[in-house]
């Protein structure tokens, strides 16, 4: 699976959007983008992911650039609960693929 | 519907010893996998069942093994116990294989003593 770069944290105020980078210039034609955030004390939680397509569900909002080395995840009215380690993470979902956690980036939403 | 259960959520254990932890996945969800989580390496991976087989395997010694039931109930097991095996064990749940569209369980906090 190709490598995922990110930040080792950042900040954002409660109420504001919180934009969250991740740099993938190794990324395979074939492989997704996946997001997981996790909360302290809890396990890992599902965000979203995509290919080559701006993708947005309730939780969030990935844009993927159009050469695909890079993504932004967008948590568009960021709240204190948001404040957790997110993953950034490049999968190829095909036989044998499975996820491979980096550090992640720690976002902190503060008041 | 419930999500996914992990038994126990702590364990202590003496090295030597062995441990088997219990995953019951989300109701419908055929695939199980395992991540181990230290604060020095991550999180790692495991293992993935899926329809009762091992689908993956991670870079993990032989020590570490697991299974699922026919219900996708899933369990692993560590023997032998080293100090470096504590560490929160985390079960993961999908419908289908692989498992990357993942539901996680809280976790069993396992300390080796």
């Amino acid at each position: 699976d190709a490598k995922t770069t990110q930040p080792p944290s950042m900040d954002c105020a409660e109420g504001r959007a919180a934009n969250l980078p991740c740099n993938h210039s190794t990324i395979s034609g074939n492989e997704y983008v996946y997001w997981y955030r996790q909360i302290h004390s809890q396990g890992p939680q599902y965000i979203i992911h995509g290919l080559k397509n701006n993708e947005t569900n309730e939780m969030a909002s990935l844009i993927i650039t159009e050469d695909r080395k890079s993504s932004t995840l967008i948590l568009p009215h960021a709240t204190l609960r948001d404040t957790a380690v997110y993953y950034c993470i490049v999968v190829f979902t095909g036989a044998n693929s499975k996820l491979t956690f980096g550090k992640g980036i720690t976002l902190s939403v503060r008041p | 519907k419930a999500g996914v259960t992990q038994t126990p959520r702590y364990l202590i254990k003496t090295r030597g010893q062995q441990v088997t932890l219990s995953c019951s996945p989300i109701s419908g969800h055929r695939s199980v996998s395992w991540y181990q989580q230290t604060p020095g390496q991550g999180l790692q991976f495991l293992f993935e069942y899926f329809s009762e087989t091992q689908r993956n395997k991670g870079n993990f010694p032989g020590r570490f093994s697991g299974r699922q039931f026919s219900n996708s109930r899933s369990e692993m097991n560590v023997s032998t116990l080293e100090l470096g095996d504590s560490a929160l064990y985390l079960c993961a749940s999908s419908l289908t294989y692989p498992n990357t569209e993942a539901f996680f369980g809280q976790g069993t906090r396992l300390t080796v003593v």
